[in-house]
């Protein structure tokens, strides 16, 4: 089946900016979630992008897609000690109905 | 609007007990998705429905897990008997025509 893979752990400092990164393996993508999740609660969905869009902003997310190489990656701008949680990286194929596959999720963990 | 909503938030129950997971889905939205987080398998997808019908339930473990929709506003995943393996997060997820899935708080299952 297709894989989504992502790194296991990130710390970077408050105000830094940080980069989470993603690939998947899925040739026939669709669309591309970031979900967030912080202790003991559910995955919220963050940003999404299209399969033929290759960067999408808002606020201080930014998501950049290399469709070529299936990369895609989430960049938090002055990153906040409430950014500390684990985000997922999950994408929907054309042949996969409506089903998403995660990644394993990325700790992202803020210095003060 | 309230969201996802699943109730429990917590169980905690002996092997070999029925246990019953239970999930309102956002209003309007016809798909609903349940999944199981663990730490060591990540987050799984079990079922998934489509105005109310099951879909694919390939992710479902064995035949102690079972689901139910019987309405658009409510569905049910049940295991009978439980066992401690089963212990995890269960979350259900809903959406509007196949796009972005929004998560509920998840029902924590401890089984001893």
């Amino acid at each position: 089946g297709e894989d989504v893979e992502q790194s296991l752990f990130l710390s970077v400092r408050e105000g830094d900016s940080s980069v989470i990164n993603c690939t998947y393996t899925d040739s026939s993508s669709t669309y591309l979630y970031w979900y967030k999740q912080e202790p003991g609660a559910g995955l919220q969905l963050l940003t999404y992008i299209f399969s033929n869009m290759d960067m999408k902003q808002d606020q201080r997310l930014t998501v950049l897609l290399n469709k070529k190489d299936k990369h895609l990656s989430l960049r938090i701008a002055d990153t906040q000690t409430g950014d500390s949680a684990i985000y997922f990286c999950a994408e929907k194929g054309h042949n996969a109905g409506n089903m998403l596959t995660f990644g394993g999720g990325t700790r992202l963990m803020v210095k003060p | 609007d309230a969201g996802v909503i699943q109730s429990p938030r917590h169980e905690v129950t002996e092997m070999g007990q029925e246990v019953t997971l239970r999930c309102k889905p956002i209003s309007g939205h016809d798909y609903l998705f349940w999944y199981r987080q663990t730490m060591m398998r990540g987050l799984e997808l079990l079922i998934y429905f489509n105005n109310n019908v099951p879909i694919d339930d390939s992710g479902m473990p064995e035949d102690r897990f079972s689901a139910k929709m019987p309405n658009a506003s409510f569905s049910t995943l049940k295991i009978q008997p439980s066992e401690p393996r089963d212990s995890a997060v269960y979350f259900c997820a809903s959406s509007y025509q196949g796009r972005e899935q929004y998560f509920g708080p998840g029902t924590r299952l401890t089984v001893t």
